[in-house]
């Protein structure tokens, strides 16, 4: 079965950028998706169709998405943005989410 | 504006069954689909699979299948999950999720539903 890989956790310092990515076979060749999810809070939307933001999230956020890896971008990291995120796609008619990075800021 | 509405935490002994409910508002219930999401405590999103809002067909992921059932009152707007012979492993949080036709993300989510299940 498809698998998407994150690192479990990234440590970035505020007002730099932070890099999550996400690597799959061939990952390049599929939509992802990326979502926030605070604790205790359901997971929201911050990029879809690999770099498109839903309206209301901050332009901090952008992602990229060729070969074999994802990116998530959060430039100007900010506190709030201390939280855990996930990525998504679909393989054969299934939805795969990566196992979830937890982005530290300090 | 769009919004999942889900039922309220449930607490059930093993063997039992559960039935959670999301309710849609803010768009036409039957033009898109609504997709299940599991959540273990401390881990990661797991997808379930999903229900076709205009047919009632549902598709479920693998690991999904015997126990779970999704379904529809499409006079409500309202999607629901049943579990049934709930074991501990049951215990999660409980998401669903609209996915525009076609589309490939899913925006937005319920607030979830607990489900713990134990004796």
């Amino acid at each position: 079965s498809y698998e998407l890989t994150q690192p479990p956790s990234v440590s970035v310092s505020p007002g730099q950028t932070a890099i999550i990515t996400c690597s799959g076979d061939k990952v390049g060749n599929k939509d992802v998706s990326w979502y926030q999810q605070k604790p205790g809070q359901s997971p929201v939307l911050v990029i879809y169709q690999d770099s498109k933001r839903p309206s209301g999230i901050p332009e901090r956020f952008s992602g990229s998405n060729s070969g074999n890896t994802a990116t998530l971008t959060i430039s100007g990291t900010q506190s709030m943005d201390e939280t855990d995120y996930y990525c998504q796609a679909w393989d054969s008619s299934t939805v795969v989410f990566g196992g979830g990075t937890k982005l530290t800021v300090l | 504006q769009v919004q999942l509405v889900q039922s309220g935490s449930e607490m059930k002994k093993p063997g039992a069954s559960v039935k959670i409910s999301c309710k849609a508002s803010g768009y036409t219930f039957t033009t898109n689909n609504m997709n299940w999401v599991r959540q273990a405590p401390g881990q990661g999103l797991e997808w379930m699979g999903w229900i076709n809002t205009n047919t009632g067909k549902p598709t479920y992921a693998q690991g999904f299948t015997g126990r779970f059932v999704f379904s529809l009152d499409t006079s409500v707007s309202t999607a629901f999950l049943q579990i049934n012979s709930l074991t501990a492993e049951d215990t999660a949080v409980y998401y669903c999720a609209r996915r525009v036709t076609l589309q490939t993300w899913f925006d937005p989510w319920g607030q979830g539903t607990l489900v713990t299940v134990s004796s």
